[in-house]
């Protein structure tokens, strides 16, 4: 069964770089089924998908956030990552990583417990 | 990119009932499709993907229908665990794109 654990810092001062691992047991980051994401909840706001690897580096991003963003997949460590620089208030929130599948047909179906992010 | 429009935002019924959410897509997303359940402190869980297929160990009384623009998520036979939001999400195109999400509570 595969696990998925988000680690990192809690709190990030504005202008800084906001930086979180995900850590992948049970599955290889290196599958050529499935992508890996980040999705994010502010408080007291909806989910947000932010962005997503395939382990051959091709990335997708939100685009408000395309700027700022860098997710990366670690085959050697099994981990992927997350990086998002000149952080502001606006980026507080709780962030989960996540596995979805290659293709359109599926969807997130294995997700970390997530962990909160304050910007302050 | 696609806009997904979840309604209502919020709803309330008893135990046994059963409860509709609507989603609507501002394009045709053809059944890529997917729910999800997200009680508070707690991970996101996957309840139907591709519009109507039924994650494993997710129950029977959970189903999806729908198709292009229009989409719906069944409760059936509500119980109190099914107390959450529920969010509907395109995967048809990057950038996925969630719906504003549909808080359904138990009386």
């Amino acid at each position: 069964q595969v696990h998925l654990q988000e680690s990192g810092p809690g709190l990030v001062k504005p202008s800084e770089t906001l930086s979180l691992t995900c850590t992948v047991s049970g599955g290889s980051v290196s599958s050529s089924s499935f992508y890996w994401a980040w999705i994010r909840q502010s408080p007291g706001k909806g989910l947000e998908w932010i962005g997503s690897s395939y382990y051959t580096g091709t990335t997708h991003y939100k685009p408000s956030l395309k700027s700022r963003i860098t997710i990366s997949v670690d085959s050697s460590k099994n981990q992927f990552s997350l990086s998002l620089n000149s952080v502001t208030a606006a980026d507080t929130a709780v962030y989960y990583c996540a596995r979805h599948s290659g293709s359109a047909a599926g969807g997130m179906d294995v997700w970390g417990q997530g962990t909160t992010v304050t910007v302050s | 990119d696609i806009q997904m429009t979840q309604s209502p935002s919020s709803v309330s019924a008893s135990a046994g009932d059963r409860v509709t959410i609507t989603c609507r897509a501002s394009q045709t997303i053809t059944r890529n499709l997917n729910w999800y359940q997200h009680r508070p402190g707690k991970a996101p869980k996957l309840l139907i993907y591709s519009a109507s297929s039924l994650q494993s160990g997710v129950p029977s009384r959970v189903s999806g229908t729908g198709s292009a623009t229009h989409f719906t998520l069944t409760i059936s036979y509500l119980q109190p665990e099914d107390s959450a939001i529920y969010y509907c999400q395109q995967a048809n195109s990057f950038p996925f794109t969630f719906g504003g999400g549909t808080k359904v509570e138990i009386k």
